[in-house]
């Protein structure tokens, strides 16, 4: 099975902060990199796929980046709504695991 | 509008089986594989397989093989997670997400407890 980490585990930022929250899989999966987005209570949110292709919808705060094992996401400008779990996953091979979730929280 | 209905949450004892169906409607059934992810309290998700909604054919996670079978009725536009022998660390929201992620039901809960 790919296994995937996501880093910091957790982090604190302001209300208009950049904020880069990295995904690195064991092995190398192309562009096949989904970034999900969740809050308490609610099903996940797809922001981007294939690694960088922004979800129709999706403010253009976010972005992402990275091919191969090493992946970003960054959402410059935090809002308040912004305060969530982010989640990376890789759809390169089944199973199609998730990394373990970086909390964002308010300062 | 795509929408994919879960059925409610459930309450089973250790060792039972449950059943968690998951009706689509708005698109084309047959034209989406549809994925099942669970949530314990607390914690990250955790894909558990897919199935393709035309064919039948299924994926599992090596994990849940032998415990899980999804099917479907596309008669209805249902598919169904059916997980064996459950324990108390099967106690999750379970969901169901359309392939490719962007369109999720609304989650099961399922709580097993003697």
């Amino acid at each position: 099975d790919i296994q995937m980490t996501q880093s910091p585990s957790s982090l604190s930022a302001s209300v208009g902060d950049r904020v880069t929250i990295t995904c690195r899989a064991s092995q190398s999966i192309s562009s096949y990199l989904n970034w999900f987005q969740q809050k308490p209570g609610k099903a996940p949110k797809l922001l981007i796929s294939a690694a960088s292709s922004l979800q129709s919808g999706v403010p253009s705060r976010f972005s992402g980046s990275g091919s191969g094992t090493d992946f970003s996401l960054t959402i410059s400008n935090l809002q308040a709504e912004d305060f969530a779990t982010y989640y990376c996953q890789q759809t390169y091979n089944t199973p199609f695991t998730f990394g373990p979730g970086t909390k964002v929280d308010i300062k | 509008q795509v929408q994919l209905v879960q059925s409610g949450a459930e309450v089973k004892k250790p060792g039972a089986s449950v059943k968690v169906s998951c009706k689509a409607s708005g698109y084309t059934f047959s034209n989406y594989y549809m994925h099942w992810v669970r949530q314990a309290p607390g914690q990250g998700l955790e894909w558990m397989g897919i199935i393709n909604t035309s064919g039948g054919t299924t994926t599992y996670a090596q994990k849940f093989q032998g415990r899980v079978t999804m099917t479907r009725d596309t008669s209805t536009s249902t598919v169904y997670m059916e997980l064996s022998s459950l324990r108390s660390e099967d106690t999750a929201v379970y969901y169901c997400a359309r392939a490719q992620g962007v369109y999720w039901g609304q989650g099961t809960l399922v709580t097993v407890s003697s």
